[in-house]
């Protein structure tokens, strides 16, 4: 157990739908990060916060949203949902969000969209 | 933009064999992380390095920082080590982001 929360485990939701993932990073962790896994482009980056305010920024379009609240649990929205959003997304946590750090992932929520 | 690359894709072994997993990145950095992705899908960091070697059980990472290549390896290998494995770097820009770039991962199947 990493220690990081994720939920929901899964979602499945309807094209055009708006869906909000929630993740609660390991105690005292002041960074999270978002990570999309698809079959097809792998595992890749979409946002990074530390302690409230964005700090690095991916792949991430447009219709996806996320903060950080004071309390350090973060959350993910998605809107307008695609066929092509179906996915695995991870959140993961670290000490300080340095490019040193050790991550620690939750378990994902597995996202399908009909 | 840093490419990572990982070999081989897949691999099958039987149990008790030493295996092998490389990953070769293409611009400089501070650390290289090692992931495992078991079937379920969770994600667990094994193991970050910046130099050297670094061992964990039957589990052993190395890098060289010069060549810009890591290895890792898994001795007496266990059909419990299926899983995928990845390698991770962070993005060649300076500042604090501790965000990664992942391989493709290599998938490995131990067969008893």
């Amino acid at each position: 157990d990493s220690g990081v929360t994720q939920t929901p485990k899964h979602l499945i939701t309807a094209t055009g739908q708006r869906v909000t993932l929630r993740c609660s990073p390991r105690s005292g962790d002041l960074s999270v990060y978002w990570y999309q896994q698809s079959l097809d482009q792998g595992l890749q980056f979409l946002i990074q916060y530390y302690n409230g305010e964005e700090r690095a920024k991916g792949n991430i379009l447009e219709r996806f949203s996320a903060q950080q609240f004071p309390d350090l649990h973060s959350e993910l929205n998605l809107s307008s949902l695609e066929l092509g959003d179906s996915a695995l997304y991870f959140c993961a946590s670290s000490a300080d969000g340095g490019r040193t750090d050790t991550q620690y992932f939750g378990p994902g929520t597995r996202l399908t969209v009909l | 933009k840093n490419e990572v690359e990982q070999s081989p894709q897949n691999l099958t072994a039987q149990e008790g064999e030493f295996i092998t997993i490389n990953c070769s990145y293409s611009v400089g950095i501070s650390a290289l992380h090692w992931l495992q992705q078991h079937p379920g899908g969770g994600i667990v960091s094994l193991f970050m390095l910046s130099s050297g070697k670094k061992k964990h059980g039957r589990l052993i990472a190395t890098i060289n920082i010069q060549e810009k290549h890591s290895s890792l390896h898994i001795t007496a290998s266990h059909p419990r080590d299926s899983a995928v494995y990845i390698c991770a770097v962070p993005p060649p820009y300076g500042g604090s982001q501790g965000n990664l770039i992942f391989g493709k991962g290599t998938k490995l199947s131990v067969k008893p």
